[in-house]
C-alpha cells in the first residue's frame, strides 16, 4: 500500500522567512503533485512533477522531486501572508491515468504578518 | 480556461436516502475521478473512470457507490443509501493532470 507522509503537518511562520515542506512516499513513482487548499475550497493545482530531478517554480514557491530518495520538497521563499493555506502532496503510483492519487495529510501553513 | 464543474455545491440529505452528485469534466479529458475529503482530513481516492467503465476503485468505494457517465458531458456519483459517515466534501477531477472541481459538500443528518 502506498504511503505518503508530509511534514510538518502544521507550520506557523513569520512573513519574510523561508521554509520547506517535505513529502516522502513509499513506492517508486515519478509523478507527484502539489496542491493548495484554502478553507472550505477546492484543490488548486500548484505543480506537477513528472521526472526525477524535476524542479518547478512559481513566484515564491519552488517544488522539486527526487524519485530515488522518494522525496519531494515544496520550498517557500520570503513568505507572505497570502500563502497561508493547507498544502497537499499527492503521488500517482500508476504513472498517469487509471490510478487515483494518494494524498498526504497536508501541511497547514499559517504565515503571521 | 476550461474547468471542472460540480453540482450541487451543498447537499443535505437524511440517512438512508439516495444522492446523486454531478460533475462536468473538462471536455477533452479521458479519465475522470471522484475523491472525498472528510472535514479536516486528507483527500481520499474513491474511483477512476475511463472509456465508460471503472478503471480503479478504492476500498471506500463499496456497493453503496456507483458512477455513471449518462451522456457525453456529465459524470455522476451515486450513493445508494447514505450513512452519517458519508458526510464529506466530494471532489470530481479529470485528467490530463488531475484538475479538481469545486466540490459538493454532502451533509447526512
Amino acid at each position: 500500500e502506498l504511503k505518503v507522509e508530509q511534514n510538518p503537518l502544521f507550520l506557523s511562520m513569520q512573513e519574510g522567512k523561508n521554509y520547506t515542506i517535505y513529502c516522502n512516499y513509499s513506492t517508486t513513482s515519478d509523478r507527484l503533485y502539489w496542491y493548495r487548499q484554502d478553507p472550505g475550497k477546492s484543490l488548486e493545482s500548484l505543480f506537477v512533477l513528472l521526472s526525477n530531478g524535476a524542479v518547478k517554480q512559481e513566484g515564491r514557491l519552488m517544488a522539486s522531486l527526487d524519485t530515488k530518495a522518494r522525496l519531494s520538497t515544496l520550498h517557500i521563499t520570503a513568505a507572505v501572508h497570502d500563502l497561508s493555506a493547507t498544502y497537499f502532496c499527492a503521488v500517482d503510483e500508476g504513472g498517469g491515468g487509471a490510478d487515483g492519487l494518494t494524498f498526504g495529510k497536508g501541511t497547514h501553513l499559517i504565515i503571521q504578518p | 480556461e476550461p474547468e471542472v464543474t460540480q453540482t450541487p455545491s451543498h447537499q443535505v440529505t437524511q440517512m438512508g436516502q439516495e444522492v446523486i452528485l454531478r460533475c462536468v469534466p473538462i471536455s477533452n479529458h479521458l479519465y475522470f475521478y471522484w475523491y472525498r475529503q472528510i472535514l479536516g482530513q486528507k483527500v481520499e481516492f474513491l474511483v477512476s473512470f475511463y472509456n465508460n467503465e471503472i478503471s480503479e476503485k478504492s476500498e471506500i468505494f463499496d456497493d453503496q457507490f456507483s458512477v455513471e457517465r449518462p451522456d457525453g458531458s456529465n459524470f455522476t456519483l451515486k450513493i445508494r443509501s447514505t450513512k452519517l459517515e458519508d458526510s464529506a466534501m466530494y471532489f470530481c477531477a479529470s485528467s490530463g493532470e488531475q484538475y479538481f472541481g469545486p466540490g459538493t459538500r454532502l451533509t447526512v443528518t
